[in-house]
């Protein structure tokens, strides 16, 4: 089955530096790839996602890189602030069952 | 307004006393699945549902049973509560190749 990997487990950053999230999955027919904040004490929200035809997507200060190549899809949050704080999960979709997989999680932590 | 209602938010119960935790989705969603996580661990699959009457177990299935008899409710079933039950769960609910769309949440206490 997929395995996704998501490095680092937590991350520390100063308001207003830009926060980078890894995570690497295994089976080269996922082909759709969600990205979930989830406050504390709160149920886990998509904040962007991506699919395999594309290789970027911004909203805002969030954007999302894929390298299907590699198998490899990053977070990438730029002038972070307090409010950003939480744990990010990523996931995978693979193709043929439409399972999803989640990755272990990162706690993200916005120092004022 | 689309949503995943799951009931109760917080159950406290004892070893043994069979609970049930219910879910409704209203998007018409053929996917379903319930989460636990514990603190410090990430999301685990317990059960998973592809449609009606289709389940399958997830990462840690033991101990836990559901159901899917209509395609909008998906009842996670805890047939004798232990301790090592403790845990926040979400159940969930999808489309192919959409995003999961989550509950509010259970935090159950086995005492």
């Amino acid at each position: 089955g997929e395995n996704v990997e998501q490095h680092p487990s937590t991350l520390s950053v100063q308001e207003g530096d830009s926060a980078v999230i890894k995570c690497t999955y295994s089976d080269s027919a996922s082909n759709y790839f969600p990205w979930y904040k989830q406050e504390l004490g709160k149920r886990p929200q998509l904040i962007i996602d991506i699919r395999s035809n594309v290789g970027e997507k911004k909203d805002q200060r969030i954007a999302v890189t894929l390298n299907k190549t590699a198998k490899h899809f990053s977070l990438h949050i730029t002038e972070t602030q307090p409010e950003d704080s939480a744990v990010y999960f990523c996931a995978a979709v693979q193709g043929a069952g439409n399972m999803l997989t989640f990755g272990g999680g990162t706690r993200l932590m916005v120092k004022p | 307004e689309a949503q995943v209602t799951q009931n109760p938010r917080y159950l406290i119960t004892v070893t043994g006393k069979k609970l049930t935790v219910t879910c409704s989705q209203n998007m018409n969603h053929e996917y379903m699945s319930w989460y636990r996580q514990d603190p410090g661990l990430g999301l685990r699959q317990i059960y998973y549902s592809m449609n009606v009457e289709v389940t399958d177990k997830g990462d840690v299935p033991e101990g836990y049973k559901v159901s899917r008899k209509e395609k909008r409710n998906f009842p996670l079933i805890l047939e004798s509560p232990s301790p090592n039950q403790t845990s926040l769960y979400f159940c969930a609910s999808r489309e192919r190749n959409s995003p999961l769309h989550f509950g509010n949440g259970t935090r159950l206490t086995v005492t």
